[in-house]
């Protein structure tokens, strides 16, 4: 168990919904990431947060958005959905920022996300 | 630009044969080097890491990793491989300007028996 928790574990929704996914990160850490995965992309860097601000983008789409709470959970909003949003996405964490960041993060099980 | 490689979509090895799973990296400067591991329906765990020092780093579940400069090289590697190792590997270097992770597409690595 990584201490990483997101829920639902599954979504099945429609194209043009929007969802909510909830990451919970390991007791301590300050920084969240997202991440995607499908089968043809492999595994894409979204965004990452630390403390409550966003820190760094990668290839995070204009339709989704997330946000980091005073307690330190996360959450990933994908809006106006489409069928090549269906992946799995996954929430990590880890202590530190910028250089402290030794690069070991502890990920979440994932949220898989099927749009019909 | 900073990369990582891992040329292999699959390896196939007899349980007890050793295995290596290959990856290559180009970055410039020192590079921080990691191996993960994704069992089905999990999420992504660390198994070991390069920063400095001793090339051969070791790691969990019996893992090792070679770091070669003059090969630009991490390959992942196992003395004696289990079924239980099958799973997705995945191989990242660390983004000097960002310090986020750069992945590798990750490696299929199957173990018969």
């Amino acid at each position: 168990d990584s201490g990483v928790t997101q829920t639902p574990k599954h979504l099945i929704t429609a194209t043009g919904q929007r969802v909510t996914l909830r990451c919970s990160p390991r007791s301590g850490d300050l920084s969240v990431y997202w991440y995607q995965q499908s089968l043809d992309q492999g595994l894409q860097f979204l965004i990452q947060y630390y403390n409550g601000e966003e820190r760094a983008k990668g290839n995070i789409l204009e339709r989704f958005s997330a946000q980091q709470f005073p307690d330190l959970h996360s959450e990933l909003n994908l809006s106006s959905l489409e069928l090549g949003d269906s992946a799995l996405y996954f929430c990590a964490s880890s202590v530190g920022l910028g250089q402290s960041n030794t690069g070991e993060l502890f990920f979440g099980e994932g949220s898989r996300l099927t749009v019909l | 630009a900073q990369s990582v490689a891992q040329p292999e979509d699959q390896v196939n090895v007899a349980e007890g044969n050793p295995l290596t799973v290959k990856c290559t990296y180009s970055v410039s400067g020192n590079p921080y080097l990691f191996w993960y591991v994704q069992y089905p329906n999990r999420g992504l765990q660390f198994l070991l890491k390069y920063i400095t020092g001793d090339n051969l780093v070791k790691g969990s579940y019996g893992f090792e990793a070679e770091f070669n400069k003059s090969q630009t090289s991490f390959h992942l590697k196992k003395p004696s491989a289990l079924v239980s190792d099958s799973a997705l590997y995945f191989c990242a270097v660390r983004d000097y300007s960002n310090y986020q992770l750069i992945w590798g597409a990750g490696t299929k690595l199957i173990i018969k028996p």
